[in-house]
């Protein structure tokens, strides 16, 4: 069964929008971390944030913050104010507390700013 | 700089004909591991090490080879690749409840 769910294959935004891309997660685990990744064209993948499930507050990172809502087991990315190389694909993956030696990944969303 | 070095970027190459790709890591992580991502399959592990001489079978170890002799070090190694190998590559390292850093990647093309 799939752990983690990106609904969205592709997004597409206006320069200097807000975008907000979804993640959903499934795991009996109370204790697990949630990150997100960005993979530009170039290939190399990026870590973005982290959410840890009893962190009491959403995760930020300059223009990236997380939007988690524990009881809907969702974590979704919004990158504000977006900017043309925020273009590329956007991972969300799981790490267990149980099961710690791997991440589960969705399949990402593909995110085009146009100018 | 912290970084995860993986070489080479891209490699083409026969089927049957080994290979390996390396991997180092400078942060002094325990944790090391593979991965393949291949178009609407994402991202999966082929093989994981917690520390040195200690290594373990991902979700897709078939046709793959790794070793741990030194922390800071771990190829993976490919003995008689074959066309479904062809893939991107990633190898990364972490420490703890870090999130994983990776190298830049290594696409291979096996013909």
């Amino acid at each position: 069964a799939q752990k983690i769910t990106q609904t969205q294959p592709g997004m597409f935004v206006q320069e200097k929008e807000a975008v907000t891309l979804d993640c959903t997660y499934d795991t009996s685990d109370p204790s697990y971390g949630l990150f997100w990744y960005k993979q530009p064209s170039s290939g190399e993948m990026i870590f973005l944030i982290y959410q840890g499930s009893y962190d009491q507050q959403n995760a930020t990172e300059g223009r990236y913050s997380l939007n988690f809502q524990k009881a809907r087991k969702s974590a979704n990315l919004v990158i504000s104010a977006s900017q043309l190389g925020d273009s590329a694909m956007y991972f969300c993956a799981m790490r267990e507390a149980f099961n710690n030696r791997k991440l589960i990944w969705g399949l990402g969303t593909s995110l085009a700013v146009n100018p | 700089e912290a970084q995860v070095t993986q070489n080479p970027r891209y490699l083409i190459t026969v089927t049957g004909k080994k290979l390996t790709v390396t991997c180092s890591q400078n942060m002094n992580h325990e944790y090391m591991s593979w991965y393949r991502q291949d178009p609407g399959l994402g991202l999966r592990q082929i093989y994981y090490s917690m520390n040195v001489e200690v290594t373990d079978k991902g979700d897709v170890p078939e046709g793959y080879k790794v070793s741990r002799k030194e922390k800071r070090n771990f190829p993976l190694i490919l003995e008689s690749p074959s066309p479904n190998q062809t893939s991107l590559y990633f190898c990364a390292s972490g420490q703890g409840n870090s999130p994983l850093h990776f190298g830049n990647g290594t696409r291979l093309t096996v013909t």
